[in-house]
Order: structure tokens, then C-alpha cells, then sequence
């Protein structure tokens, strides 16, 4: 079945420092690929997302590469800062029913320090 | 920007008690929602699709004699957890897609947390 691995959290990184957050994905056929953010005390927001092979997804400065041969979806950022602290969610979506369904990984704490 | 609201953010009820979740999509139609449950420190599962003015469809394994779905309008879809239970505490979370723009991403409520003692 379709399913989203993450890396464990919490990353605990001092600002400007370089993020990545792994994401690797099982599914049949060629899902659409997200990350989503939630902060604290908010709802999840889309954060950025990749279509087809090869695509590269961006946002505030957040970059991920949809990776078909490793099927893969890191996600990355040059040089983070303290209001990025959050959890992220990297996704796919599995076509059931007749509706698009968002399949999610566990999530990963992201704390950066000043 | 489209704002989803949910309702509680947290309860606390007694064992054997029912509880509502009420999902509001506050400034667009939703003809679908969506219902996840999150345990700690693990992923979001989706439980059901709830269709307005019709019945939810549920994903396997979830019972949907116990988590109840009504979608009476097109902005409004609620949960009811009957008979809770500890083993139901979690974290409930709702989204919606904005039924007039198609292939727009989900927009999620904030959560509600719910603990059965």
C-alpha cells in the first residue's frame, strides 16, 4: 500500500544552519508529493509540492525534488531561521473512492536556535 | 486566505460519554471533508471522507458506529465520537478543499484535542 517514512524528530538546529528533513514514500503508480508545516498552535498549512518526476516543489526559501528513482522527497533549506520551528509533514496523495487522499508521514519537530 | 475552524480545540469527557467535533469552513464551500486522527508521535491516519449531504465513507478499520459523520451543509461537517472511551483519545484533526476551486491544496482546522478519562 501507499505509506510516507519521515525522519525521526526533533531536529534542534542554530539559525542560518542547513535543514534537511528526508522523506521517502511507497506507493503504486505516481502520486502527487507534499510537505506540509504546522505551527505552533496552528493548522497545517501547504508548505510546497511536486507533481510528477523530476519536479521541484519551493517556498520561503524550502526546496524538495521529486525523486522517482529513489522515491524520495527531502526537504531542504539553506539557512533556517528561530519562525521556522515547526513540525513537518511530508505527504501523498492516494486516489480512493473516487477522491484524492492525502496519506501522511509521522511528522518531524524542526527547533532552531538563535 | 480560505480558513477552516474547529470546535472544541480540546475536551475532556468521561467514559462512556459522546463527544462533538464541529469543522467549519468559514469563508468557502466545501462539498468534501476530511477527518484525521493522530496519535502521538505518529502520523496522521485518515478515518473518513465526509460528503455533504450524504453518507461519510470510512477507511478500513475504522468503526463507523463510533465515529459518527454528518456533513449537513457545505460548510459544515461534525464528528461525533459515541460511547468514548480512553482508548479514544487523540487528536482530531479536519480539512476541507474549497469546492469552487478545483485542484486547490486542503486547508486544515487547527485540531481538537480529545481525552476520555
Amino acid at each position: 500500500g501507499n505509506s510516507v517514512t519521515q525522519m525521526e524528530g526533533p531536529v534542534t538546529l542554530s539559525e542560518e544552519a542547513f535543514l534537511t528533513i528526508n522523506c521517502t514514500y511507497t506507493a503504486t503508480g505516481y502520486p502527487s508529493l507534499f510537505w506540509y508545516v504546522q505551527y505552533p498552535g496552528e493548522g497545517l498549512q501547504l508548505l510546497l509540492k511536486a507533481t510528477k518526476a523530476d519536479d521541484k516543489g519551493s517556498n520561503k526559501g524550502f526546496e524538495a525534488t521529486y525523486r522517482k528513482e529513489t522515491t524520495s522527497f527531502h526537504l531542504e533549506k539553506g539557512s533556517v531561521q528561530v519562525s521556522d520551528s515547526a513540525v513537518y509533514f511530508c505527504a501523498l496523495t492516494r486516489f480512493s473512492g473516487g477522491y484524492n487522499k492525502l496519506i501522511f508521514g509521522a511528522g518531524t519537530r524542526l527547533a532552531v536556535h538563535p | 486566505g480560505a480558513v477552516v475552524s474547529q470546535h472544541p480545540s480540546w475536551v475532556i469527557c468521561k467514559s462512556g460519554t459522546s463527544v462533538k467535533i464541529e469543522c467549519r469552513s468559514l469563508d468557502f464551500q466545501a462539498t468534501t471533508m476530511f477527518w484525521y486522527r493522530q496519535f502521538p508521535k505518529q502520523s496522521l491516519m485518515l478515518m473518513a471522507t465526509s460528503n455533504e449531504g450524504s453518507k461519510a465513507t470510512y477507511e478500513q478499520g475504522v468503526e463507523k458506529d463510533k465515529f459518527l459523520i454528518n456533513h449537513a451543509s457545505l460548510t459544515l461537517s461534525t464528528l461525533t465520537v459515541t460511547s468514548a472511551h480512553p482508548e479514544d483519545s487523540s487528536f482530531y484533526i479536519c480539512s476541507a478543499r474549497d469546492k469552487g476551486a478545483e485542484g486547490s491544496p486542503l486547508h486544515f482546522g487547527n485540531g481538537t484535542r480529545l481525552t476520555v478519562t
